[in-house]
């Protein structure tokens, strides 16, 4: 079975452009989250997406967006983009249903620099 | 505001001790308490635990969960140069959703 799968790997933006991620859940998970790891923060929850409906959705400001399609695969949109948005933009999976207790399956992450 | 504190925040050993690590926690709809290894970039599972007293092992390293008092320690026998990383501790909350609340991570060197 295929990780989950995060592109791009790496990314280098200027400031005030906007940004998209995209993350490939393990097949046959349908909750998606995403997660921005820094080293002053730690990991912090963005948001979370099951059948393509946004069901909680973290402290961020609303430059951070998201959207997931029909299949299940999710994207994340940071739009005018500031120098404290580099990060490691972390996409995690799960097979979650309700009344299920389950382990996240997390990509490898995109390194988003902002200059 | 849910709340997962680590502690200590960094460690240094030699090969062979061994070493246990803290995770307390303050969080809304508890569902679920998970141990996390990050060496490089994509963070890999440890363990999950759900229930107060039982504990988990996997080779070298067990957990072990107190709901009562809010805790979780990770345990790391015989420490090798390949235990060194970031170990994270997670909360999973969220009455309809998944959502995992982090700690800052102890970051664990082993050294020969």
């Amino acid at each position: 079975k295929a990780g989950v799968t995060q592109t791009p790997r790496y990314l280098i933006k200027t400031r005030g452009q906007q940004v998209t991620l995209s993350c490939s859940p393990i097949s046959g998970h349908r909750s998606v989250s995403w997660y921005q790891q820094t080293p002053g923060q730690g990991l912090q929850f963005l948001f979370e997406y099951f059948s393509e409906t946004q069901r909680n959705k973290g402290n961020f400001p609303g430059r951070f967006s998201g959207r997931q399609f029909s299949n299940s695969r999710s994207e994340m949109n940071v739009s005018t983009l500031e120098l404290g948005d580099s990060a490691l933009y972390l996409c995690a999976s799960t097979p979650w249903g309700q009344g299920m207790n389950t382990e996240a399956f997390f990509g490898q992450g995109t390194r988003l620099t902002v200059v | 505001e849910d709340k997962v504190v680590q502690s200590p925040l960094s460690l240094v050993v030699h090969e062979g001790d061994t070493v246990t690590l803290n995770c307390s926690y303050e969080v809304t709809n508890f569902r679920s308490l998970l141990w996390y290894k990050q060496e490089k970039k994509a963070p890999t599972f440890l363990f999950m635990l759900t229930s107060s007293g039982i504990e988990k092992k996997s080779g070298r390293l067990s957990s072990i969960l107190d709901k009562k008092e809010l805790f979780s320690i990770l345990n790391i026998t015989a420490t090798q140069t390949g235990d060194s990383a970031v170990y994270l501790c997670a909360v999973v909350s969220g009455a309809g959703s998944y959502q995992l609340t982090f700690g800052k991570g102890t970051k664990l060197s082993v050294i020969p």
